[in-house]
């Protein structure tokens, strides 16, 4: 059974471009969070996707913005890029009304 | 808004040894949900422990176990005869129910990196 799948691995992009991050999730998995992770720092909750549709959002700006297939895998979209969204950004899976979420091993995104 | 603390940015232990990692936590919520996250140089976050606020039973999961204090809003993390491969980030981390069972973001941690000597 595949756990949570990221891509890209690695990704260097300029500032000002606009980046897609993919996942997919958990087999059996409804329930998609995205979280950015900057060096030496915990995660923080950018947003979650449930059914398609957005269900919660973290304080992140518009920039931001994301998509749910219907197959559940996501999408994480980030335009105007800045200096500061350099991080690792990770994926979680979990089932909905489970308390269990499990990560990917991210995507390391640089901006320059 | 839930914080949580992690104040202690890195710990040692001689292999064999034990290890306790603190993390305090702050919420009006009376019942939620506690975890320590493990993050080996990998990058996947692993789930090593959880706790929920209503049980009063320290959960335990082989070598790892925790000391939760409600009232203090304490969850402290004892790794017993550590291992080489327990060297990682840790995080300490907290998720609120929701009303509608639906699963919740986790906020964590700033976490703290622990070392293992042979």
């Amino acid at each position: 059974d595949a756990g949570v799948t990221q891509s890209p691995t690695h990704l260097i992009k300029t500032r000002g471009q606009q980046v897609t991050l993919r996942c997919s999730p958990k087999s059996g998995h409804d329930t998609v969070s995205w979280y950015q992770q900057a060096l030496g720092q915990g995660p923080q909750f950018i947003f979650q996707y449930y059914e398609e549709e957005e269900r919660q959002r973290g304080n992140f700006p518009d920039r931001f913005s994301g998509h749910q297939f219907p197959n559940y895998s996501s999408e994480l979209n980030v335009n105007a890029l800045l200096l500061g969204d350099s991080a690792l950004y990770l994926c979680a899976s979990s089932l909905d009304r489970s308390t269990e979420a499990f990560f990917g091993q991210g995507t390391r995104l640089t901006v320059v | 808004a839930q914080t949580v603390t992690q104040s202690q940015p890195e710990m040692s232990v001689q292999e064999a040894e034990t290890v306790t990692l603190s993390c305090t936590y702050d919420t009006s919520e009376s019942d939620y949900y506690l975890f320590w996250y493990k993050q080996p140089p990998s990058r996947q976050m692993i789930l090593v422990i959880r706790q929920e606020a209503y049980k009063q039973q320290n959960a335990t999961e082989n070598r790892f176990s925790v000391n939760f204090q409600k009232a203090a809003k304490s969850f402290s993390l004892k790794i017993s005869d550590s291992q080489l491969g327990d060297a990682a980030m840790y995080f300490c981390a907290y998720r609120s129910p929701d009303s509608t069972g639906a699963n919740s973001k986790l906020t964590f941690g700033k976490g703290i990196t622990l070392s293992v000597r042979p």
